[in-house]
């Protein structure tokens, strides 16, 4: 299909590591992002990886890329509960200019 | 650096008013620019992008328009505001060219009455 899939929602405990994935469409997509919103605010980028790249990592932040089966993943180590908000993934298709395909979005609670 | 301005941050209209959103953008030069809405459901839904100064593309067919007066300068519009129009609006900008990477402003909650 089209879309950039995410499951809706996570909970997770408070210390706890959370893995927010992601299946994208377009095997040729050059960059895959992913960005935080939290409740009444705009996307914050959080961190991209480059399609030849298997994996980044960031501070507390991992992420996976296989381009095999087109999924990508967002590993939060010892999650907090400033983690908790909706997660999007997207990707740059080929042919899509400068635009992006984003995900429906992972909503992560982080429980005490 | 750059940042990405939009107000007004909440609006309240009645069904059938019009409606004036901005967007502006500091630090950088000739930016694509784009509207976002993102309804309750939360998936983000492209309205318009610009390339470039009087350049608008239309995703979704509406009654909600989109200019860009000036190079950063970007403006949402409709003549007459339905229920449907409801939502949370997001402006974003990006580089011409490099990572593709787009950059999100605070977003306008709409609410039509």
């Amino acid at each position: 299909g089209e879309d950039v899939e995410q499951s809706l929602f996570l909970s997770v405990r408070e210390g706890d590591s959370s893995v927010i994935n992601c299946t994208y469409t377009d095997s040729s997509s050059t960059y895959l992002y992913w960005y935080k919103q939290e409740p009444g605010a705009g996307l914050q980028l959080l961190t991209y990886i480059f399609s030849n790249m298997d994996m980044k990592q960031d501070q507390r932040l991992t992420v996976l890329l296989n381009k095999k089966d087109k999924h990508l993943s967002l590993r939060i180590a010892d999650t907090q509960t400033g983690d908790s908000a909706i997660y999007f993934c997207a990707e740059s298709p080929t042919g899509g200019g400068n635009k992006l395909t984003f995900g429906t979005g992972t909503q992560l609670k982080v429980e005490l | 650096s750059q940042t990405i301005h939009q107000w007004p941050a909440t609006l309240v209209q009645p069904v059938g008013s019009p409606l004036s959103l901005e967007c502006t953008v500091e630090g950088t030069s000739n930016p694509n620019l784009y509207w976002y809405r993102q309804a309750a459901g939360r998936g983000l839904q492209l309205l318009f992008y610009s390339v470039g100064i009087g350049q608008i593309s239309s995703e979704v067919p509406q009654n909600l328009s989109a200019s860009r007066p000036q190079d950063r300068q970007f403006i949402l519009s409709s003549k007459k505001l339905l229920l449907s129009d409801s939502g949370f609006y997001l402006c974003a900008w990006s580089e011409i060219s490099g990572s593709k990477t787009q950059y999100f402003g605070p977003g306008t909650r709409l609410l039509v009455l």
